[in-house]
């Protein structure tokens, strides 16, 4: 079936630098995103969630960009701390389709250097 | 708010063992929860959807006889991996939605990690 993907698989990225963490998908019918983070053992955080009739929109400390005509997601996260090393993952939901659970890319492990 | 919690966390047992995990939505009613399955250094991959007085719907390639899930009340499903083997090893994790599917996020427990000798 259909699935959603990332481009990185690890990133690096200097204590107080923005990262930027992409995601490709490839439902064109999807039109709910979420941006989890997973530490491990644990299960995923909600960070932020974007619909498909917007293509940008903000939190504390993070932004998620939606480009529908390529069909590509990126989370943006600003003035990194070592709190945020962990794995991200993106995921998809097509709500009009009914109560279906969400499909998940791949996930980039973000690490912080001190 | 929206909290779910899992439990247990952590289970090792021999195989030929059933083991049923609990999922349960502290802070608000759910009808519809979820049961993903995570290997390790890989991503979550749905299982089932568990629906408050019906039958659970599985996803393609899951066994229901195998991962029997009930969903007895608006704050509880349960997940029971029938005769455990060895392949059957991996963290299990389940989500639910305070609102309506698509108008809130779907949030997740904690995990629990079976581990089947």
């Amino acid at each position: 079936g259909e699935s959603v993907g990332l481009h990185l698989p690890t990133l690096s990225v200097q204590e107080g630098d923005n990262s930027i963490i992409n995601c490709a998908y490839s439902n064109s019918a999807s039109d709910y995103f979420i941006w989890y983070k997973q530490e491990s053992g644990k299960g995923p955080q909600f960070i932020i969630d974007i619909r498909s009739n917007m293509d940008k929109r903000q939190g504390q400390r993070v932004t998620v960009l939606l480009n529908k005509t390529v069909k590509h997601l990126s989370l943006q996260i600003a003035a990194t701390q070592p709190g945020d090393s962990a794995v991200y993952f993106c995921a998809e939901n097509f709500v009009g389709g009914g109560a279906d659970g969400l499909t998940f890319g791949k996930g980039t492990h973000l690490i912080i250097q001190p | 708010g929206a909290v779910v919690s899992q439990h247990p966390s952590w289970v090792i047992c021999k195989s030929g063992t059933s083991v049923k995990i609990e999922c349960r939505s502290l802070d608000f009613q759910a009808t519809t929860m979820f049961w993903y399955r995570q290997f390790p250094k890989q991503s979550l991959m749905l299982m089932a959807t568990s629906n408050e007085g019906s039958k659970a719907t599985y996803e393609q390639g899951v066994e229901k006889d195998k991962f029997l899930i009930n969903h007895a009340s608006l704050t509880l499903s349960t997940l029971t991996v029938t005769s455990a083997h060895p392949e059957d090893s991996s963290f299990y994790i389940c989500s639910a939605s305070p609102g309506q599917i698509g108008n809130q996020p779907q949030h997740f427990g904690d995990g629990t990690r079976l581990s089947i000798l």
